[in-house]
């Protein structure tokens, strides 16, 4: 398997833009999460699904993200308007129920958003 | 959740063992202890997790301290490709077990 794959690897915009980034989780994996890491927080949950339904967005900062599952195969994390705070790297992770606190999460390889 | 407690830096020389400490003196029964390390400009990945007993696999060793208060990722020969920030995690069972709290971690150096 390929891993989780993500789109795309950087991404310059300037403030108000929309931006929206991509994640294709490991085939068979019924959980995604959406992170957030920067030098000041560190790693953080924005939001995760379960058999594509979100389960828990408490870590979304505000209404102007958002993130959508709409099938097993992809999800996306939506900011817009985008604002210079919201420059990070943004991580997606996939995982496969049934383990519990036993459970492994796969990581891709990041998205690194610039807002200007 | 319970809280873990690590250094925030780490030095060790090439071909050495490594012993990387966790402090997670509030742990529960239940807690699982989880490592993830983050290679540079690279996403998290998995090191190994164990409950109780001691745990071995290709990558790295863990050794729980008998009243499960602290425990010690053990890299057996640092190369320089370990060099990474190394996070310990505590994962309880139930609703919300299947999330990743981060913390600060250790960064760890190797020096050829």
């Amino acid at each position: 398997d390929a891993g989780v794959i993500q789109s795309p690897r950087h991404e310059v915009t300037e403030m108000g833009q929309e931006v929206t980034l991509r994640c294709k989780p490991i085939s068979g994996h019924d959980y995604l999460f959406w992170y957030r890491q920067t030098m000041m927080r560190g790693l953080e949950l924005l939001i995760y699904f379960n058999n594509n339904v979100p389960i828990d967005d408490s870590g979304m900062p505000e209404d102007r993200f958002s993130a959508k599952m709409p099938n097993a195969s992809f999800s996306t994390l939506k900011i817009q308007p985008s604002e210079p705070r919201d420059s990070a790297v943004y991580f997606c992770a996939s995982s496969l129920s049934g383990r519990g606190p036993k459970n492994i999460q796969y990581f891709g390889a990041g998205t690194r958003l610039s807002v200007l | 959740d319970a809280k873990t407690t690590q250094p925030n830096s780490m030095e060790s020389n090439e071909e050495e063992p490594v012993h990387l400490p966790c402090n997670h003196s509030t742990i529960s029964g239940t807690d699982y202890i989880h490592w993830y390390r983050q290679l540079p400009s690279q996403g998290p990945e998995y090191v190994i997790h164990g409950l109780t007993s001691n745990v071995n696999n290709r990558m790295a060793s863990l050794a729980i301290a008998e009243d499960r208060k602290s425990s010690t990722l053990i890299l057996h020969r640092a190369t320089l490709r370990d060099a990474a920030v190394y996070y310990c995690i505590l994962r309880r069972a139930g609703a919300g077990s299947y999330q990743l709290t981060f913390g600060k971690g250790t960064k760890l150096s190797v020096i050829p």
